[in-house]
């Protein structure tokens, strides 16, 4: 597995864009960069996936790098909802996963958003 | 969508005991995952099921078994529990390799 590096907690006021960086720099060539987040609570939940390009979807943008070894999820307007830990998980394979759909988890960041 | 539910949500249970852990996917999915997340931590991949066999393992004893069902609804069995079973088990479902996994709330295992 991949290994990934995040900080390990953040802030953001409410609105304002939130930009989370992953270093993957073990990444292989056929594995996809999948972003999770677990509000307190709460299962995690999926946000966006990629492979090479950078990708948007109604939640969050990804940003990839062109060497792929470091991504950046972005949340165009935080909101206190948006207060989760962050998982990057590179792996094999589209949305769902790595080899046999395992997504191994790290540290995370731990977002926090202020009123 | 009903989502991913898991049953109990809470259970406490003796040292030596044994448990069952239930889930039920969400409609269409046909792969069942299962994780375990200590307190502080990110969850560990337990084991995955597709259509009824289990097809990835993860870093855990064998007293940690799992079952899938014709209507993919799945089962975490673990024998003689341990302290440290202590934890959040979570249930995630999936339509397939090129789809996300959608969890559920967990169940929040105390081994005493």
């Amino acid at each position: 597995d991949a290994k990934t590096t995040q900080p390990n907690s953040m802030e953001s006021n409410e609105e304002e864009p939130v930009h989370l960086p992953c270093n993957h720099s073990t990444i292989s060539g056929t594995d996809y960069i999948h972003w999770y987040r677990q509000l307190p609570s709460q299962g995690p939940e999926y946000v966006i996936h990629g492979l090479t390009s950078n990708v948007n979807n109604r939640m969050a943008s990804l940003a990839i790098a062109e060497d792929r070894k470091s991504s950046t999820l972005i949340l165009h307007r935080a909101t206190l909802r948006d207060a989760a830990v962050y998982y990057c998980i590179p792996g094999v394979g589209g949305a769902g996963g790595t080899s046999y759909g395992k997504l191994t988890f790290g540290q995370g960041t731990i977002l926090t958003v202020h009123p | 969508e009903t989502g991913v539910t898991q049953s109990p949500t809470h259970l406490i249970k003796t040292r030596g005991q044994q448990v069952t852990l239930r889930c039920s996917s969400q409609s269409g999915h046909n792969t069942v995952s299962w994780y375990q997340q200590a307190l502080g931590q990110g969850p560990q991949f337990i084991f995955q099921y597709y259509r009824e066999e289990e097809n990835g393992r993860g870093n855990f004893p064998p007293r940690f078994s799992g079952l899938q069902f014709p209507n993919y609804s799945s089962e975490l069995n673990v024998n003689a529990l341990e302290l440290d079973d202590s934890a959040l088990y979570l249930c995630a479902s999936s339509r397939g390799q090129n789809y996300g996994y959608t969890f559920g709330s967990g169940t929040r295992l105390t081994v005493v």
